[in-house]
């Protein structure tokens, strides 16, 4: 069965501090890897994804995530957090989401001033 | 801009009464997702349709729970009676060629539902 932890449930960058939000996965097969960010009340919206191909995948709002197979890991960084990034993270694994996607519990990432 | 639409927002019920739970997938996608959000399980994915055929739901409990999907532009979730434990964040999710690298999941903001 197809698992991801997100061993961090909470993490306090100060603005403008490098981040990283670690994520591992147990999957079957080729495993195809998301990172979602979700605001308070809001949706979830989608950061990245890895499918196959370079390792080192780019996002939107300055996020990079590098997929390691030998570490079955995806995780997360960003090299400078503005507050506007404080917000629920989660990462999923799927075969490529076509038949729904299992998500880790997330983690919360607070900014300090 | 395209969106997931989802009604209502927030539903306060008293136990054993019956909640429907609403979603206007994006124009266009094929395939919908109905997970539910709790602060113990995370996010769990209640059943999925294809071209408005259900294709699983063993995620949700099949006593009380009913997701159909009477035509494109509208799939719903009922849950009949409603319990205390049902209280979570419904999140309805649509997309189309997710197999494929330029497949996207869209979702919608959320169902709220809280269960007296």
């Amino acid at each position: 069965a197809q698992s991801v932890t997100q061993p961090d449930i909470h993490i306090t960058v100060s603005e403008g501090a490098s981040l990283e939000l670690r994520c591992n996965y147990s999957y079957g097969a080729t495993p195809y890897l998301f990172w979602y960010v979700q605001s308070p009340g809001q949706g979830l919206q989608l950061l990245l994804k890895y499918f196959s191909g370079d390792t080192l995948v780019q996002g939107i709002k300055g996020f990079e995530a590098e997929f390691k197979r030998s570490q079955s890991s995806f995780n997360l960084r960003k090299p400078s957090v503005h507050w506007s990034d404080a917000a629920e993270y989660f990462c999923a694994v799927g075969g490529g989401g076509a038949d729904g996607l299992t998500f880790g519990k997330g983690t919360h990432l607070i900014i300090q001033p | 801009d395209a969106r997931v639409t989802q009604t209502p927002r927030h539903k306060v019920t008293e136990m054993g009464q019956e909640v429907t739970m609403r979603c206007q997938p994006i124009l266009g996608h094929n395939t919908v997702f109905w997970y539910r959000q709790t602060m113990m399980q995370g996010l769990e994915l209640l059943a999925y349709f294809r071209n408005r055929a259900p294709l699983d739901d063993s995620g949700m409990p099949k006593d009380r729970f009913s997701a159909e999907m009477p035509d494109a532009t509208l799939a719903t979730l009922k849950i009949q009676p409603s319990e205390p434990r049902d209280s979570a964040v419904y999140f309805c999710a649509s997309g189309l060629r997710l197999d494929r690298p330029t497949g996207e999941l869209f979702f919608g903001e959320g169902s709220r539902l809280t269960v007296l």
